[in-house]
């Protein structure tokens, strides 16, 4: 059992890039999550998705899209990306409360 | 307009002490409680919950209160040990929606 993985570790974007973040989950959870972390900022939920082919908006939408590609995967994409999106990213998955996080991903935008 | 807060950016304590970290908030229907730890270059795993239906659970050393009336808990560490040294974070889910509000966390350092 893997849990929940990420990909890339790391990455480094320039201003108007785009990336997307990868995520995938072997728990069979429904429910995925996009956050980001930043410094004394804890964690803001980016995107959610409920089940399979639903996403919603969550704190901190704006400038990100989300992909279900089905039960097990979940992206996120930066279209153009900006140095207010350099952070750390983490997905997780959940069964009902408890969240499994993955390793996440140190992204910066220069 | 912060829902959850922890006020504590950081804790420092013994190593055998007790560590009690504190959550507050302000939204009344939130119903589900949860602690994460987070150590560095890590994601957050999950520690110990709490239903507003109890003020009390433990699980060996992590121990967490729930006072519904003033919207306060905290998360009992006994006996602290250095692998605690990691960032607590307190979470908080209202009936029926999964989705939990974070707090910003509480550094926690015990000292061998």
């Amino acid at each position: 059992n893997a849990g929940v993985t990420q990909t890339p570790k790391f990455q480094v974007l320039k201003t108007g890039q785009s990336m997307t973040l990868q995520c995938a989950q072997d728990m069979n959870h429904n429910s995925m999550y996009w956050y980001r972390q930043d410094p004394g900022m804890g964690l803001r939920l980016i995107y959610y998705s409920a089940s399979e082919g639903t996403t919603d908006k969550g704190e901190v939408p704006n400038g990100y899209n989300v992909s279900r590609l089905n039960k097990r995967e979940f992206s996120l994409r930066l279209e153009s990306a900006a140095p207010s999106q350099t952070s750390v990213y983490f997905c997780a998955s959940s069964p009902k409360y408890e969240q499994y996080f993955g390793p996440g991903t140190r992204l910066t935008v220069t | 307009d912060q829902q959850v807060k922890q006020n504590s950016p950081s804790l420092s304590v013994q190593e055998g002490r007790i560590s009690i970290l504190n959550c507050d908030y302000t939204n009344s229907m939130f119903d589900y409680f949860l602690w994460y730890k987070k150590y560095p270059a890590e994601g957050p795993t999950f520690l110990i919950s709490i239903s507003s239906i109890k003020d009390k659970n433990e699980d060996g050393r992590f121990t967490v209160f729930l006072n519904k009336s003033a919207k306060h808990l905290s998360l009992h560490i006994v006996p602290s040990q250095p692998g605690d040294s990691a960032v607590y974070f307190c979470a908080a889910a209202s009936g029926g929606s999964y989705i939990p509000t974070f707090g910003r966390g509480t550094s926690l350092i015990v000292h061998p």
